[in-house]
């Protein structure tokens, strides 16, 4: 069964560098995603993408954020300047255009020092 | 306000006993009314979903009702099994917009043999 990979699986980075977060959705999906998840906390929606650009984004997507498909595979989040509190899992998801459901990818634990 | 809220933040029930969690949503626009399972440090997986046009799903084990006059839905599993234990996390998604998801905080089930 196909699914959403995500690299690397853990990310550790300096507060002020430049981080890029990369998955690779479900191949005939057409609407991807970026969430976070703090630890302990609950899954929050970042932003969402289709048709090669941004659909929505939520007041934590700001300008330090960005996003990219950059070829017809990869789906990119990056972050230009981390903060210590972007530090989180930050999972990825896809779905096809007929069906409401997100397909997650296993996540990537950005840790910033 | 939180758009989701749901409860028990968490839950503990011997092997065999029913577990439910509840969850309510403000906005009357969702339509769309997901459950998801995140077992430790792994993805969140989808469980049971349903649409507002639809009051009560079943799959085996796991059941979601859903009272839309109410605006709440919940979750029902029977049979617990200790690989029940994960944390639940329920979701809302807007009738307009791309699929966003809203989650809820999480429920902690903790099934003990």
């Amino acid at each position: 069964e196909p699914e959403v990979t995500q690299t690397p699986s853990h990310q550790v980075t300096q507060m002020g560098q430049e981080v890029i977060l990369r998955c690779v959705p479900i191949s005939n999906h057409l609407y991807f995603y970026w969430y976070r998840q703090i630890l302990g906390q609950k899954v929050e929606f970042l932003v969402s993408f289709y048709n090669n650009e941004i659909s929505e984004k939520s007041e934590i997507f700001d300008d330090q954020f960005s996003v990219e498909r950059p070829d017809g595979s990869n789906f990119t989040l990056k972050i230009r300047s981390t903060k210590l509190e972007d530090s989180a899992m930050y999972f990825c998801a896809s779905r096809e255009e007929r069906y409401n459901e997100q397909f997650f990818g296993p996540g990537t634990r950005l840790t910033v020092l | 306000g939180e758009n989701v809220e749901q409860h028990p933040s968490t839950l503990s029930v011997q092997e065999g006993d029913s577990a439910v969690i509840k969850c309510t949503y403000s906005d009357s626009a969702s339509n769309y009314f997901p459950w998801y399972k995140q077992e430790l440090g792994k993805r969140p997986q989808l469980i049971i979903d349903i649409r507002s046009n639809v009051g009560e799903k079943k799959d085996q084990r796991i059941a979601v009702t859903l009272n839309k006059t109410a605006k709440h839905f919940s979750l029902h599993i029977t049979e617990t099994q200790p690989e029940d234990s994960a944390v639940y996390f329920c979701a809302e998604k807007r009738n307009s917009g791309y699929s966003t998801l809203t989650f809820g905080k999480g429920t902690m089930l903790l099934v003990s043999p």
